[in-house]
């Protein structure tokens, strides 16, 4: 079956330590997202790739990276983890824009940092 | 700016019971709306969309939603709730052309009382 495929699905990590989180889709679809989704909160966009252009969200800590380097993959690079960057991390794929908006997404990779 | 409003964190229904979630948007143009559900420790799976055609929509699992535009209202419903509709409901919604950036309500937690 067509999906996205979001690994390691759990990540420990300390403090400072630098961590990434891959996504990879079989949609075929140009845009891709990453949301950071803290505890009892909704999905809070941090910045999405429509083909190889990369859109940051104005509020997106400079701690967050991402890189696309193909249309199937996405990542995610946290350079320094700190303790409020605990959270599940979900990658999103949407088919293009100017289309109804609907999201696919992975399973979450769920990250503590310690 | 776009934003959905989702009344009640938690919700309580009796197994068999009608399960209502309320969600109010706002938004400058007629939207697209959404209705999410995750699972614990999982990703956001659709459960229906509004595109502007039949105002009442039918999606998985039972549940159904009907667009009132005279109330900026998108509520879920189902008629009778199962002990696995227990999950976290997220309304969404996302403005028509151009890059649609989908903006999420906070979630109602849905718990199904035996």
């Amino acid at each position: 079956d067509a999906m996205v495929i979001q690994n390691p699905r759990y990540q420990v990590t300390q403090f400072g330590k630098p961590v990434t989180l891959s996504c990879s889709q079989t949609l075929n679809h140009n845009v891709m997202y990453w949301y950071q989704q803290k505890s009892s909160q909704a999905p809070k966009l941090l910045f999405h790739y429509y083909d190889k252009d990369f859109n940051n969200e104005a509020d997106t800590p400079d701690n967050f990276q991402s890189r696309r380097p193909n249309t199937s993959f996405c990542f995610l690079d946290i350079r320094s983890p700190g303790l409020g960057d605990t959270a599940m991390y979900l990658c999103a794929t949407s088919g293009r824009i100017g289309v109804d908006g609907e999201l696919f997404f992975g399973e979450g990779s769920r990250l503590t940092v310690l | 700016a776009q934003s959905v409003t989702q009344l009640g964190s938690h919700v309580s229904v009796s197994e068999g019971a009608l399960v209502l979630l309320r969600c109010n948007y706002s938004s400058s143009v007629p939207p697209y709306l959404f209705w999410y559900v995750q699972y614990p420790n999982q990703g956001l799976q659709l459960l229906l969309k509004y595109t502007s055609a039949a105002t009442l929509v039918k999606g998985i699992n039972g549940f159904e939603a009907e667009f009132k535009k005279s109330e900026t209202s998108f509520h879920l419903t189902k008629p009778s709730a199962h002990m696995s509709d227990a999950a976290e409901y997220f309304c969404a919604v996302s403005d028509r052309g151009g890059y649609q950036k989908v903006t999420f309500g906070t979630g109602t937690k849905l718990q199904v009382i035996p």
